[in-house]
């Protein structure tokens, strides 16, 4: 059984500033990492996916991807306001379809 | 084009009742998810359809909980009967595949069982 776990559990950033959140996942043939983004009030949206090892750039979120690591990662630069949420790492294998850690809060001050 | 939409946004209910909640999947959609959100355990997988066919029925939930698929467009999940334990946020996704592509999530419904 999958099993993946997020850290920090929450994470407090200023305006300007980079957040970098970490997942390991257990199963080592994971194929596709996601991360998502779940505002309050709202359904988790997916932010980008990452299926090569190195690094995906979008913007001001870049992931990380090292297989051989079982290991994942969220960088987000210039954080803004609007980035304060609760991310989950999300892994796929085609047996098991999707599963997501715990999330990491994070929160965004002026 | 519309996202997921989830039915109703806020449910109230009295220990031992049934319950219905109700889900639209993005139009196109091969797959349909219910999870169970909660602080404590996170994303919990409760039900997947594929092709309108049940491949997942929960595990763990599948005493209380039935998730039925009656077209390609409209799902329900009801959980009978309700438990305070229950109390949790109710999240229904589609995606075009289910090992590959992005899952899309409905804004959920926020069950509180007295």
């Amino acid at each position: 059984q999958q099993k993946v776990q997020q850290s920090p559990e929450s994470l407090i950033v200023p305006e300007g500033g980079m957040a970098s959140l970490n997942c390991t996942f257990s199963d080592r043939n994971s194929q596709y990492f996601w991360w998502y983004r779940q505002h309050s009030g709202e359904g988790p949206k997916a932010l980008m996916s990452i299926f090569s090892n190195g690094d995906k750039k979008e913007g001001r979120f870049t992931a990380h991807l090292n297989k051989a690591s079982l290991y994942v990662s969220l960088h987000i630069k210039d954080s803004q306001p609007s980035d304060s949420a609760l991310y989950f790492c999300a892994v796929n294998n085609y047996a098991q379809g999707l599963t997501f850690g715990l999330g990491t809060r994070v929160s965004v001050f002026p | 084009d519309a996202g997921v939409t989830q039915t109703p946004r806020h449910e109230v209910a009295e220990k031992g009742q049934t319950i219905i909640l109700k889900c639209e999947p993005v139009s196109g959609h091969n797959d349909l998810f219910w999870y169970r959100q909660t602080k404590i355990q996170g994303l919990e997988l409760l039900s997947y359809f594929r092709s309108k066919s049940l491949m997942e029925d929960g595990g763990a939930f599948k005493d209380r909980f039935k998730a039925e698929m009656l077209n390609s467009s409209f799902s329900t999940l009801k959980i009978q009967p309700t438990e305070p334990k229950d109390s949790a946020v109710y999240l229904c996704a589609s995606s075009l595949d289910w090992a590959y592509a992005e899952q899309f999530f409905g804004p959920g419904t926020r069950l509180t069982v007295l």
